[in-house]
């Protein structure tokens, strides 16, 4: 069983619409990443969390460590939202990542 | 903003080949990072280092993958005797405190 599940693996939205993807883990971990693929491959880091709600912009992460449960969420999605968002978590005291597959995300005009 | 960056930005070699793979990390930064993500699949760890030495490596990390720091800038991967199957993204990253930050990566094609 992977450690780091995501859903959906894609996702298809219009224009406006509220975007959730949601990131499930099974260990014990103290954060959480968000990250960002665009299709040229570069990786940003969007978030680190490790409890309750952050927001950056349009952009809101949300993690329930008891339940192991991240979500992010995007408001008023836009076209330059498509991409690939992974979730991450760190593991051991190197702070390795262990990195979910991702969730595609299309959102057309 | 400091960021990491990787050279080159696309890498083709032929089977057999040894290859280096550049990345500079942020400058105050002490931890290092080597990921990859071979297409279509999720990114992997691969190897952490700090002061001047592995401190973790995954069984993708063999006796062909060697990292160095050879002057305090530069954070290099070296395969010896590049595979087909090494094809992937290459990612270096450093981290300070909690946050690791990502090189825009290099695509190694192995032919």
């Amino acid at each position: 069983k992977n450690e780091v599940e995501q859903s959906p693996q894609n996702l298809t939205a219009q224009e406006g619409e509220f975007i959730t993807i949601n990131c499930s883990y099974s260990v014990g971990i103290s954060a959480l990443h968000w990250l960002q693929q665009h299709p040229g491959g570069g990786i940003v880091s969007l978030f680190m969390l490790s409890s309750g709600k952050k927001k950056h912009g349009r952009l809101i992460a949300t993690i329930n460590i008891q339940e192991k449960h991240s979500s992010l969420h995007i408001t008023a999605s836009h076209p330059r939202d498509s991409a690939v968002y992974i979730c991450a978590v760190p593991r051991g005291s190197n702070y390795k990542l262990t990195f979910g597959k991702g969730t595609l995300l299309t959102v057309n005009p | 903003e400091p960021e990491v960056t990787q050279t080159p930005s696309h890498q083709v070699t032929q089977m057999g080949q040894e290859v280096i793979l550049r990345c500079v990390p942020i400058s105050n930064h002490l931890y290092f990072y080597w990921y990859r993500q071979i297409l279509g699949q999720k990114v992997e760890f691969l190897v952490s280092f700090y002061n001047n030495e592995i401190s973790e490596k995954s069984e993708i990390f063999d006796d062909q993958f060697s990292v160095e720091r050879p002057d305090g800038s530069n954070f290099t991967l070296k395969i010896r005797s590049t595979k087909l199957e090494d094809s992937a993204m290459y990612f270096c990253a450093s981290r300070e405190i909690d946050t690791q930050y990502f090189g825009p990566g290099t695509r190694l094609t192995v032919l």
